[in-house]
Parts: C-alpha cells; sequence; structure tokens
C-alpha cells in the first residue's frame, strides 16, 4: 500500500474553506484516493474518493494533479461540527485492507 | 449508504476475562470484514482480516490465541478478547467491503475497559 504524508494538524474557523494536501509520491496506477473522516470515539466516516482531476460530492472536493503524487481534500465554509481526524488513504479500489497513517487534526474555531 | 453495526459501543470487564465484540453488515453481505485496534490519540492499526468461512489473517504482532476471530456468516464477524488484560483497553473498529462497492464501511467502533 502506498505511503501517504499528511499534515499533523490545521486550525480554521467557520466559514472558511479548508485545504488539507496529502503526498503519495508512490501511488500505483491501480490506486484510488480515498479520504475518511473520524470523531472521537466513532468509526471513520467516507468523505470522498476519487482517482484523478476532481471529484466533487455534496460535502468536499477532491482534487488530484496529473501526476497523482498528490491530492487536496476542500472542505467549504466549515463548521464547529468539522472539528475531526481526516485520514487520507491510497489503495486499490478492491483492497479493504486499509492502512491508516497520521491523520490531520482539524480544528474549527468560533 | 451501507451499514456496519458493531456490539456493545462500551465494555468495562475485570482482568482475566474475556469479551465479545460483534460486527455486523446490515444491508449488505460482507465476505470480508476487518478489525481494527485505536489506541488515545493514534490511528487505527489493522489487527486482522476476517473471512467467512475460513480462518482469519493476522497483521504481525497481534496473537491470534489471544484475540480470536469468527466469521460465522456473511453478515457477521466476532472478536473475542481473551483473557483480557488493561492494556488491552483500547477502542476496536470492525470494517466491512461491499462488493459491488469501492469504499470500506465502518462501525461505530466499541470502546473496551479493562479494571
Amino acid at each position: 500500500l502506498a505511503k501517504t504524508t499528511q499534515p499533523i494538524s490545521m486550525d480554521s474557523y467557520e466559514g472558511q474553506e479548508v485545504n488539507i494536501t496529502c503526498s503519495h509520491n508512490n501511488i500505483a496506477t491501480n490506486d484510488y484516493i480515498t479520504w475518511y473522516q473520524q470523531f472521537p470515539s466513532q468509526g471513520p466516516r467516507f468523505i470522498i474518493q476519487g482517482y484523478k482531476t476532481k471529484v466533487t460530492n455534496e460535502v468536499a472536493s477532491l482534487f488530484i494533479p496529473a501526476d497523482r503524487k498528490s491530492s487536496t481534500l476542500s472542505l467549504p465554509r466549515v463548521s464547529l461540527s468539522d472539528t475531526a481526524v481526516y485520514y487520507c488513504l491510497v489503495g486499490d479500489s478492491g483492497d479493504y485492507k486499509l492502512s491508516f497513517g497520521a491523520g490531520t487534526t482539524v480544528t474549527v474555531r468560533a | 449508504g451501507a451499514v456496519v453495526s458493531q456490539h456493545p459501543s462500551r465494555v468495562i470487564c475485570k482482568s482475566g476475562t474475556s469479551v465479545k465484540i460483534e460486527c455486523r453488515s446490515l444491508d449488505f453481505q460482507a465476505t470480508t470484514m476487518f478489525w481494527y485496534r485505536q489506541f488515545p490519540k493514534q490511528s487505527l492499526m489493522l489487527m486482522a482480516t476476517s473471512n467467512e468461512g475460513s480462518k482469519a489473517t493476522y497483521e504481525q504482532g497481534v496473537e491470534k490465541d489471544k484475540f480470536l476471530i469468527n466469521h460465522a456468516s456473511l453478515t457477521l464477524s466476532t472478536l473475542t478478547v481473551t483473557s483480557a488484560h488493561p492494556e488491552d483497553s483500547s477502542f476496536y473498529i470492525c470494517s466491512a467491503d461491499r462488493d459491488s462497492g469501492t469504499e470500506a464501511f465502518f462501525g461505530q467502533g466499541t470502546r473496551l475497559t479493562v479494571v
């Protein structure tokens, strides 16, 4: 499984956009990029998944450059409830044996 | 979305006793389920892969005789922590894959405290 590197923590304020960049230099051709969100004492929750270019859903956008060696999760207009740990994972779409890195703790302040 | 349910959500047990945690896929069949452990302020660590109808596959360093996994049906996997010790206190999380999808679905986790 490709190793990922992301910032340990990020602080933001309500209403701002938060962008978390994840590096995955060794991503393989068949690998997808998936982001999960985890609140304290809860299991991770799927946010978004992509392979290349840009993916958008109702909660976030995922930007992936052409070389796919990094990706950026964009959370628009965050609220206090977006305070959580965000994990970037890289792996084959059929491989659910997930290897979690340290994740990014996002703290949203009023 | 698919739902994976864990039970219990929280359990306290005495040292030396065994605790069973259930993981159920409520609206889909899961050939494979995964068990993770998470200590405070740390990331999830994969413990084992649970395969329906066959033996579980354990990650390096995880004692298979201590963490018994049974995947008797396509919707249920159980993790039994045997002869629990205080150092086994942790947050245990299961996940399941749905063959037609591309994402893993996680249970809500079980907080185990061994006293």
